[in-house]
């Protein structure tokens, strides 16, 4: 499984924009960037993925870099219900239907 | 999307018991997930259950230890075996949901085990 990189914890203030990055230099051809988030005491929940072109949803903005080597999960308006774990995970959609978890970016949001 | 519940939500017991913990999910799916997720820790995949066959166990894990049942396509339960204080953790199932490239993985709530 292609594997990707993530700082440890990452903070933000109340309504501003936060900027979650993920490196994955092996990335293949064929691997989806998928990115979920866990709040506390709940289980993980989907944010967005994408595999070439920058991706938007009602949640958040995915950048993805022309190389694919990195991506960036983006939360235009950080709320203190944003505060989470967030995983960043590369799916190979054709070749596997498993999703394997790194140690996230645990994301702090001040008032 | 998909909706799933598991029961029991915590439960703690004691060493060399076992736990048998089930998943319900509210429409039909051929693969169904089983996660652990150790106090403080990301999620680590145990196994994959099928309908119909027998579950496909990632490395580390075993069947002795962890046997799994499918025997619906709405259905699983993960049972923790001859338990020890290393295996409380937080045990969730998943499921896909959706079509091709626009699926995403719905998590039940988990299963909170303190082995005490």
């Amino acid at each position: 499984d292609a594997k990707t990189t993530q700082p440890n914890s990452m903070e933000s203030n109340e309504e501003e924009p936060v900027h979650l990055p993920c490196n994955h230099s092996t990335i293949s051809g064929t691997d989806y960037i998928h990115w979920y988030r866990q709040l506390p005491s709940q289980g993980p929940e989907y944010v967005i993925h994408g595999l070439t072109s920058n991706v938007n949803n009602r949640m958040a903005s995915l950048a993805i870099a022309e190389d694919r080597k990195s991506s960036t999960l983006i939360l235009h308006r950080a709320t203190l219900r944003d505060a989470a774990v967030y995983y960043c995970i590369l799916r190979d959609l054709y070749n596997t239907d498993k999703l394997i978890f790194g140690t996230g970016t645990r994301l702090q949001v001040f008032p | 999307s998909a909706v799933i519940s598991q029961k029991p939500s915590r439960d703690i017991c004691q060493r060399g018991t076992s736990l048998t913990i089930q998943c319900q999910v509210d429409s039909q799916v051929t693969m169904m997930f089983w996660y652990r997720q150790q106090p403080g820790q990301s999620l680590t995949l145990i196994a994959t259950a099928n309908q119909g066959s027998e579950a496909t166990y990632e490395s580390g894990f075993v069947i002795d230890k962890f046997p799994i049942s499918r025997p619906n396509l709405t259905f699983s339960t993960l049972t923790v075996s001859n338990m020890s204080p290393e295996d409380s953790s937080i045990y969730l199932c998943s499921v896909w949901s959706g079509q091709g490239s626009y699926n995403e993985q719905f998590f039940g709530p988990g299963t909170r085990l303190t082995v005490l």
